[in-house]
């Protein structure tokens, strides 16, 4: 399985657009990036999968470069509600569901 | 949309007795879930691979005779941790895969407290 490395640690303001960079030089040719979003004593939540390029939902985009040895997840004019750990993780359909999770990023959104 | 219910969601047990936690897939099958811990401040931590009619697959340094795990139908998988010490209270998670890569669906958790 892949490595992520990801910042511990990131603030922001309420409105502005937040960019969270993921590092994962080793990932393989059937690999996918995912997003996860904890909140405090809550189970995470999926937010975003992509394999390459760009992907879109309502929540947030993923931005996968041709290498794929990072990602960058984008959340579009974030509110207090987005605090939140994000975890990046990397994998393919051989693993059947089984995730191993990073250190994350702890977002804090200030008023 | 699948949903993954976890009960309790927070217990509170004397040091000693026995706790056990519950998963549930309300709206589709699970033949496999997945088991995690997390401390305060930290990642999440794979614990076991609960297979549904079959033995568990535990992660390296977790005892499996501490951590019983159980899935006796394609709905329902449960953790129970036995003779409970406090350096057992933890957050403890279930998840239950959606797709075959790496999507799922987790419980909402159980703030285990061993007193």
């Amino acid at each position: 399985l892949a490595k992520t490395t990801q910042p511990i640690s990131m603030d922001s303001y309420e409105g502005q657009e937040v960019n969270i960079t993921c590092s994962h030089n080793n990932i393989a040719t059937n690999d996918y990036i995912t997003w996860y979003q904890q909140f405090p004593s809550q189970g995470p939540r999926f937010i975003i999968q992509g394999y390459k390029t760009k992907v879109t939902n309502e929540v947030a985009s993923l931005f996968i470069p041709a290498d794929r040895k990072s990602s960058t997840l984008s959340l579009p004019r974030v509110s207090l509600s987005d605090t939140a750990v994000y975890y990046c993780l990397v994998g393919d359909y051989n693993q059947g569901g089984k995730l191993i999770f990073g250190q994350g990023t702890e977002l804090s959104v200030k008023p | 949309g699948a949903v993954v219910s976890q009960h309790p969601s927070w217990v509170i047990c004397k040091s000693g007795t026995s706790v056990k936690i519950e998963c549930r897939s309300l709206d589709f099958q699970a033949t496999t879930m997945f088991w995690y811990r997390q401390f305060p401040k930290q990642s999440l931590m794979l614990m076991a691979t609960s297979n549904e009619g079959s033995k568990a697959t535990y992660e390296q340094g977790v005892e499996k005779d501490k951590f019983l795990i159980n899935h006796a139908s394609l709905t329902l998988s449960t953790l129970t941790v036995t003779s409970a010490h406090p350096e057992d209270s933890s957050f403890y998670i279930c998840s239950a895969p959606i797709t075959l890569n790496t999507e799922a669906f987790f419980g909402q958790g159980t703030r285990l407290t061993v007193v």
